[in-house]
């Protein structure tokens, strides 16, 4: 049982680049997030799933696109990089406890650095 | 949408003390408080959650409460380590529209010293 796995782990892009990052998990969690993390910033929300299909905006949703064809992949593109795009990005997937509430587990990270 | 706020953004503590992380909360909708805790260069883990219907919730050295009229929660770490030295999110989930959502306070910087 991996849990959540991101790939890649690192990559330097350079501006005006594009890529796409992979997020899987294999616990059939029907919720999937895509977070950034900057110093001082906290975890912020880019975009977010609630189900194979479904795919919906978070906080801070510009310059990113996201897929969820596959109910265990959840993908993060981005389309035309900026420097202002380099942060540390985590995957997380989540399922609805009993009594409510989500519980999510989060992937390693990949760390992006746009130049 | 839902706002959580975490204080404070730094703490350093000595070893053997306490250490208390506070949160508030705007949605009065949210039902569930989890506390994730991040090690430097990993992922951050789930480490204690409450309920709104509970007030109170301890697991070894660490607690936390909740006052449900007031919006706001606090994680309580006794007898601090070493190890305990990390990065703590509060967050807040809620029901309805916003439901699988989680929201995260912006950390708070725990330091331990020896």
């Amino acid at each position: 049982n991996a849990g959540v796995t991101q790939t890649p782990k690192f990559r330097v892009l350079k501006t005006g680049q594009s890529m796409t990052l992979l997020c899987a998990q294999d616990m059939n969690h029907e919720y999937m997030y895509w977070y950034r993390q900057d110093p001082g910033m906290g975890l912020r929300l880019i975009h977010y799933s609630v189900g194979e299909g479904t795919t919906a905006k978070g906080e801070v949703p510009d310059g990113y696109n996201v897929s969820r064809l596959k109910k265990q992949n959840f993908l993060l593109g981005l389309e035309s990089a900026a420097p202002s795009q380099t942060s540390v990005y985590f995957c997380a997937s989540s399922f609805m406890k009993t009594g409510g509430g989500t519980e999510a587990f989060f992937g390693q990270g990949t760390r992006l650095t746009v130049v | 949408g839902e706002n959580v706020e975490q204080h404070p953004s730094t703490l350093s503590v000595q070893e053997g003390d306490s250490a208390v992380i506070k949160c508030t909360y705007s949605d009065s909708a949210s039902n569930y408080f989890p506390w994730y805790k991040q090690e430097l260069g990993k992922r951050p883990q789930l480490i204690i959650d409450i309920r709104s219907n509970v007030g109170e919730k301890k697991d070894q050295r660490i607690a936390v409460t909740l006052n449900k009229t007031a919006k706001h929660f606090s994680l309580h770490i006794t007898e601090t380590q070493p190890e305990d030295s990390a990065v703590y999110f509060c967050a807040a989930s809620g029901r309805g529209s916003t439901l699988g959502r989680l929201y995260f306070g912006r950390g708070t910087q725990l330091t331990v010293w020896p």
